[in-house]
């Protein structure tokens, strides 16, 4: 199984600040990763697909980039509605594997 | 609009079993590869199972093969999870998700969920 591993697991930040999610893949799957926002109570939404294509609707202060292993998520000016929960994905191959999460939250 | 409609979730006790549905509408369903993704109390997602847009292929979590069986009615427009052998290892919150037109989509959207508790 492709093992996913998110870094931080927790990250506290203001408002306005810019943070920086990285996924690092056991082995190499291409482009094809996704992230996810996942608030309490809520389904999880989709960002990011194919490493680096934002979501149509998403705002544009949400980015993501790598190929391979390395994965990275930007968050730029950070609003109170982004505090959440973040989790990778990948879909190279099967099983479907996600990150174990960063949480994210308001300092 | 494109909405996912999870039902059949409650409170079972170990060995029993269950199904659930997902309701699927405003896109065309026959069309698109389906998935099951649980999350149980403080951890993380976990994919449970997929099926192919025609029912074709069907891959499973090592957690839940030989105990669960995903299937679909693409005239009813509906994704089912059989679980059968349930576990308390298997209390968890079940979304039904869209993939894409291949195996190697991302998924959107997500249902809501149905919780499923299993407890003695």
């Amino acid at each position: 199984d492709i093992q996913l591993t998110q870094s931080p697991s927790f990250l506290s930040a203001f408002v306005g600040d810019r943070v920086t999610i990285t996924c690092r893949a056991s082995q190499g799957i291409s482009n094809y990763l996704a992230w996810y926002q996942h608030k309490p109570g809520q389904a999880p939404e989709v960002l990011i697909y194919s490493a680096s294509t934002l979501q149509r609707g998403v705002p544009s202060r949400f980015s993501g980039s790598g190929s391979g292993t390395e994965f990275t998520l930007t968050i730029t000016s950070l609003q109170p509605e982004d505090f959440a929960t973040y989790y990778c994905q990948q879909v190279n191959g099967y099983p479907v594997t996600f990150g174990q999460g960063t949480r994210l939250e308001i300092k | 609009q494109v909405q996912l409609v999870e039902s059949g979730g409650g409170v079972v006790q170990p060995g029993m079993s269950l199904r659930l549905s997902c309701a699927a509408s405003g896109f065309s369903f026959r069309t698109y590869v389906m998935h099951w993704v649980r999350q149980a109390p403080g951890k993380v997602l976990e994919w449970v199972a997929v099926i192919w847009y025609d029912g074709s292929n069907e891959y499973y979590a090592e957690s839940v093969k030989g105990r669960f069986t995903i299937s679909r009615d693409n005239s009813k427009n509906t994704l089912y999870l059989q679980m059968n052998s349930l576990r308390v290892e298997d209390t968890a919150v079940y979304h039904c998700v869209r993939g894409g037109l291949t195996g190697h989509n991302h998924f959107d959207p997500w249902g809501q969920g149905s919780l499923v508790t299993v407890s003695s």
